[in-house]
């Protein structure tokens, strides 16, 4: 157990498709953050919140990424006009200083 | 920019034997270091952490070192286990003075422990 649900686990997608990929922390965490892996990489980070508000994002973030956390728990982040290049492992992460807990991510593979 | 780098891909050890993994950061405001073991399809497992006021850190077989100076770390796993074959990540942080509290990770060394 993670303390961190991501859904759905693996998610394959034609090029060009929209997807979106939800991370439920199991219980309160003031601070929610996206990070994406790609292969042959370490976890690079995409965007943190502060309980609703989103308070830093990544320059790897492009437009047609957009992240939400409308209530301060669950979040969503989305991606548009999905490419080849955006086929990673997307993972959550509910620290609670100084402890950083990740999910089990989601694959994403545009194909 | 590589802030935190892991320069050995890959390690293969024999059981029963330490595995040394190494680790090399460039920005001195970090100061929280956090060790993580990934396995395929999964997200990264926290493993164990050292704050940068303390030179080495302890939690049953892995043993975390950390030199300031040559802003270098280190973990250690004594003994090795086949079990404990997988990509070992190397994460740093800027934990105090309020910060948002990113980490930034190495590109990770592929651990094999053979029979």
């Amino acid at each position: 157990d993670t303390g961190v649900s991501q859904d759905p686990r693996h998610k394959i997608t034609k090029r060009g498709q929209n997807v979106t990929f939800r991370c439920d922390p199991i219980s309160e965490h003031n601070r929610l953050y996206w990070y994406r892996q790609t292969l042959g990489q370490g976890p690079e980070f995409l965007t943190y919140f502060q309980n609703e508000a989103q308070l830093e994002k990544s320059r790897l973030l492009s437009d047609r990424f957009s992240a939400e956390r409308p209530k301060g728990s669950f979040s969503t982040l989305e991606i548009q006009r999905t490419e080849q290049g955006d086929s990673a492992m997307y993972l959550c992460a509910t620290p609670k200083p100084p402890d950083y807990t990740f999910g089990s991510g989601t694959r994403l593979t545009v194909v | 920019d590589q802030q935190v780098k892991q320069n050995s891909p890959s390690l293969s050890v024999q059981e029963g034997r330490i595995s040394i993994l190494n680790c090399d950061y460039t920005n001195s405001m970090f100061d929280y270091f956090l060790w993580y073991k990934k396995y395929p399809a999964e997200g990264p497992t926290f493993l164990i952490s050292i704050s940068s006021i303390k030179d080495k850190n302890e939690d049953g077989r892995f043993t975390v070192f950390l030199n300031k100076s040559a802003k270098h770390l280190s973990l250690h796993i004594v003994p090795s286990q086949p079990g404990d074959s997988a990509v070992y990540f190397c994460a740093a942080s800027t934990y105090s003075g309020g910060s948002n509290y990113k980490l930034t990770f190495g590109k990770g060394t592929l651990l094999t422990v053979n029979p």
